[in-house]
């Protein structure tokens, strides 16, 4: 079974800096994806980011991006330029690829993330 | 932008009363998962849907859950005898068949309380 770990229960970060949320797992899959979802209070997900497990190169979104560490199983989240908005939990997801259905995401213990002016 | 919804979003029922949560998915998915998360704690998988049938479950869905595809649209989840332990968040998920990115798209979630 996989596990996904996130160490750091809570974060704080002053407006326009840069945070760096960590998660490593735990697979003995060679194939999958990686996640980071975001849950503002309102405790909708938002998919942010997501990363192939194929690809080397890591995955950037506008002010996201991640560290993708595959041999360290590690897959860390930058937010740059921090903004009021990304006050949230952050999630970070495993999925195992399987062809034909299923795909399940198993989810860390999340980080809560407070940006402050 | 397609989205996926869920209503109720907020079920207050009582401990022992069978309830359904429904779930819209977005229109050309064919990938159907629901999520809990009680609150505090991490989001766990439920169950998932593919042609008509589970393709997976967890052993949170014991006989008391159930899901279903009633019509071309909607993706049920009916808990026969809510427990306190059921007061959680609950969420829909679906994704494309195709397209490679393995993203799921999550509902706004029902919010459930057992009293």
């Amino acid at each position: 079974a996989q596990t996904v770990t996130q160490s750091q229960p809570e974060m704080s970060v002053q407006e326009a800096e840069t945070v760096t949320l960590s998660c490593t797992y735990d697979t003995s899959e060679s194939n999958y994806y990686l996640f980071w979802y975001k849950q503002p209070p309102s405790r909708q997900m938002i998919l942010v980011i997501r990363q192939e497990a194929y690809k080397q190169q890591n995955a950037t979104e506008n002010r996201f991006s991640v560290n993708f560490q595959k041999a360290a199983k590690s897959f860390s989240l930058k937010i740059s330029d921090s903004q009021l908005g990304d006050t949230a939990m952050y999630f970070c997801a495993f999925m195992k690829y399987r062809a034909g259905g299923g795909n399940k995401l198993t989810f860390g213990t999340g980080t809560q993330l407070k940006v402050e002016l | 932008e397609p989205e996926v919804t869920q209503t109720p979003s907020h079920q207050v029922t009582q401990m022992g009363q069978e309830v359904i949560l429904r779930c819209v998915p977005i229109s050309n998915h064919l990938y159907f998962y629901w999520y809990r998360q009680i609150l505090g704690q991490k989001v766990e998988f439920l169950v998932s849907f593919y042609n008509n049938e589970i393709s997976e479950k967890s052993e949170i869905f014991d006989d008391q859950f159930s899901v279903e595809r009633p019509d071309g649209s909607n993706f049920t989840l009916k808990i026969r005898s809510t427990k306190l332990e059921d007061s959680a968040m609950y969420f829909c998920a679906s994704r494309p068949t195709s397209g490679g990115s393995y993203e799921q798209y999550f509902g706004p979630g029902t919010r459930l309380t057992v009293t």
